[in-house]
């Protein structure tokens, strides 16, 4: 069936550097990619958004990227801090949103002071 | 704006009693609302949807009648999870979609956590 996949598990990365997390997915119909932040014990936070009509939408420190093509997303943060370290998850959905979403399997990012 | 509560956060409850997990919109309505279950180190897996005034569409492999979910207004929505057993222990995660503005948008809440010994 359809699957939201990340390629890397963890990522650790040292205070201060720059972070890109990566998401492969295989619904060729997903047209609305979202990036959440779950800290432990909480639920996911919404970070950035994307529509399938852009490759690139920036945000406060986030920029996420998309490429058609190969059918991948990336999240990238900038200047990362302690505060950065969570699991990340991209998902997507058709019908800009209102369809279900699908979630990957999520990136543990460890930020290392 | 746009909170998403869960109540309560955590819970414990012995094999075979029933607990039920309640989701509001604090601020807006939602059409929709939906909830997901997280297993240790794991994603989300959706587990059903719940449209207001109508009956949840579950997904493939979880039970509707052990799963009980009732939306009764545009800002509750409620899963019951009928004769909890160890194996239902899991981190329960509802969002909520709002009746306006952008459709696309789903607010998660902060969880429960659901321990059944």
């Amino acid at each position: 069936g359809e699957s939201v996949g990340l390629h890397l598990p963890t990522l650790s990365v040292q205070e201060g550097d720059n972070s890109i997390i990566n998401c492969a997915y295989s619904n060729s119909a997903s047209d609305y990619f979202i990036w959440y932040k779950q800290e432990s014990g909480k639920g996911p936070q919404f970070i950035i958004d994307i529509r399938s009509n852009m490759d690139k939408r920036q945000g406060q420190r986030v920029t996420v990227l998309l490429n058609k093509t190969v059918k991948h997303l990336s999240l990238q943060i900038a200047a990362t801090q302690p505060g950065d370290s969570a699991v990340y998850f991209c998902a997507e959905t058709a019908n800009f949103g209102n369809e279900k979403l699908t979630f990957g399997t999520g990136t543990r990012l460890t930020i290392i002071p | 704006g746009a909170v998403v509560s869960q109540h309560p956060s955590w819970v414990i409850c012995k094999s075979g009693t029933s607990v039920k997990i309640e989701c509001r919109s604090l601020d807006f309505q939602a059409t929709t609302m939906f909830w997901y279950r997280q297993f240790p180190k794991q994603s989300l897996m959706l587990m059903a949807t719940s449209n207001e005034g109508s009956k949840a569409t579950y997904e493939q492999g979880v039970e509707k009648d052990k799963f009980l979910i009732n939306h009764a207004s545009l800002t509750l929505s409620t899963l019951t999870v009928t004769s909890a057993h160890p194996e239902d222990s899991s981190f329960y995660i509802c969002s909520a979609r709002p009746l306006a503005g952008a459709q696309e948008t789903q607010y998660f809440g902060p969880g429960t956590r659901l321990l059944v010994l």
